[in-house]
């Protein structure tokens, strides 16, 4: 099975500031793999996903990035964070056809 | 409309009835279903999933699936207290790589 990891696990940050938010997979290999954000009473609202290394897909425009620079490593980024941006980040790793591992999470407060 | 929608609650059972709840999805090509727990400031936890019509039963929790009617259900018998979390319900869209819709969630509180 797999281990899905993400750091930091709590994150306060000024509005303005930037952000870096880091998720590694263990115990596969090529999973899809997604950034989800869920804000406070909310449910989760899916921001990014890949399916391989370089290939990302946005599905809401925003000031939030995503890269995918390793196979298993999955990196949500953004130059200058908004209040809005406050959540629990979560990233996901599927495997077919239906398999899901969710992460541990971020919680991001901008302040 | 919203893709997926769940009454938000909070839903309160008493210890060890039938907690009951629903998700209605828009999204007529949606191929798989899913419910989740989540407890407050953790991560949602897979419980059930369901792909065809029909009821699927696993322990206490049975989902249900009517797509003529866009429908998913998950009832939870002899509720218990260690059940009282948020429930999320999740859509599966067509088109593949597994892309989810998740509905806002439903609170359950089981009082003992």
């Amino acid at each position: 099975s797999q281990t899905i990891h993400q750091w930091p696990a709590t994150l306060v940050q000024p509005v303005g500031s930037p952000l870096s938010l880091e998720c590694t997979v263990e115990g596969t290999s090529n999973p899809n793999l997604y950034w989800y954000r869920q804000a406070a009473g909310r449910g989760l609202q899916l921001l990014f996903y890949s399916v391989g290394i370089g290939q990302i897909s946005s599905e809401v425009p925003q000031n939030l990035s995503a890269s995918r620079p390793q196979d298993r490593q999955f990196i949500l980024s953004s130059k200058k964070l908004l209040l809005s941006d406050s959540g629990f980040y979560l990233c996901v790793s599927t495997l077919p056809p239906d398999t899901q591992y969710f992460g541990p999470g971020t919680r991001l407060t901008v302040l | 409309q919203k893709e997926v929608e769940q009454n938000s609650g909070p839903l309160s059972v008493p210890e060890g009835a039938i907690a009951s709840l629903n998700c209605t999805y828009s999204d007529r090509g949606s191929q798989s279903f899913f419910w989740y727990r989540q407890y407050s400031g953790k991560s949602p936890e897979l419980i059930m999933s369901i792909y065809s019509n029909g009821d699927k039963e696993d322990g206490r929790f049975t989902a249900q699936l009517n797509k003529a009617s866009q429908y998913v259900s998950l009832l939870i018998r002899d509720s218990q207290p260690s059940d009282s979390a948020t429930y999320l319900c999740a859509v599966g869209r067509s088109g593949g790589y597994n892309k989810l819709i998740f509905g806002a969630g439903t609170r359950l509180a089981v009082h003992p």
